[in-house]
């Protein structure tokens, strides 16, 4: 049963520390986003890279998030330094070739920043 | 700016009952609509559509796109307690040379039994 894997599922830190978070998108699948939700601002694309490359970043605060695919089957999103408006759960969500929007979502990483 | 409006924010039915969920969106250079069912935790894909007039259907669910009026529908007929979630509807367009992806907040259904 192929599916996307996050880790860690929960993360809580303190404002000023770095925070990495690791995807493993389904084997075969060459687009992978990085989504983060809030009961504020809902569901919010923050970048997504097709055959490891980034295509968009542009939802994404430049200053402090950085997002990577060091190969085919980790993707990786990092906050230096982190803010309590950071709490939220990012979602990592991979889609088949030709067929990207057809998603399939991680569990998610339930970030909170003290 | 892109917008993507979902209407009604949230609904309670009865079981057995027939539902409509709207979307309109406002974005430049549309390329799809896409409709997500989120339970307690990630998002499931729903359909994809392109084309205007074209309904695509999964069981109780069926939904349709007016590219022309700029919204989509997604009905959901005999209602059970297990469609109880948060539909995201969301848009693709193509601007600035690379793809965007714009989500709705969201319309939450509660089924009762």
């Amino acid at each position: 049963d192929a599916r996307v894997t996050q880790t860690p599922r929960h993360k809580v830190t303190e404002m000023g520390q770095e925070v990495t978070m690791r995807c493993q998108p389904i084997l075969g699948h060459n687009t992978v986003f990085w989504y983060r939700q809030t009961m504020m601002q809902g569901l919010e694309l923050l970048a997504y890279f097709r055959n490891r490359a980034p295509l968009d970043d542009s939802g994404m605060p430049k200053d402090r998030f950085s997002a990577e695919m060091p190969d085919a089957t980790l993707a990786t999103l990092k906050i230096q330094p982190s803010e309590p408006r950071d709490s939220a759960v990012y979602f990592c969500a991979s889609g088949t070739p030709g067929r990207d929007y057809e998603q399939y979502f991680g569990p998610g990483t339930r970030l909170t920043v003290t | 700016e892109d917008k993507v409006v979902q209407s009604p924010l949230s609904l309670v039915v009865h079981e057995g009952d027939t539902v409509t969920l709207n979307c309109s969106y406002e974005v430049t250079n549309f390329r799809s609509l896409l409709w997500y069912k989120q339970e307690k935790k990630a998002p499931t894909f729903l359909f994809m559509l392109t084309s205007s007039g074209i309904e695509k259907k999964s069981g109780r669910l069926s939904s349709i796109l007016d590219k022309k009026e700029l919204f989509s529908i997604l009905n959901i007929t005999a209602t059970q307690t297990g469609d109880s979630a948060i539909y995201l509807c969301a848009v693709t367009s193509f601007q600035g040379g690379s793809e965007k992806l714009v989500f709705g907040k969201g319309t939450k259904l509660t089924v009762n039994p």
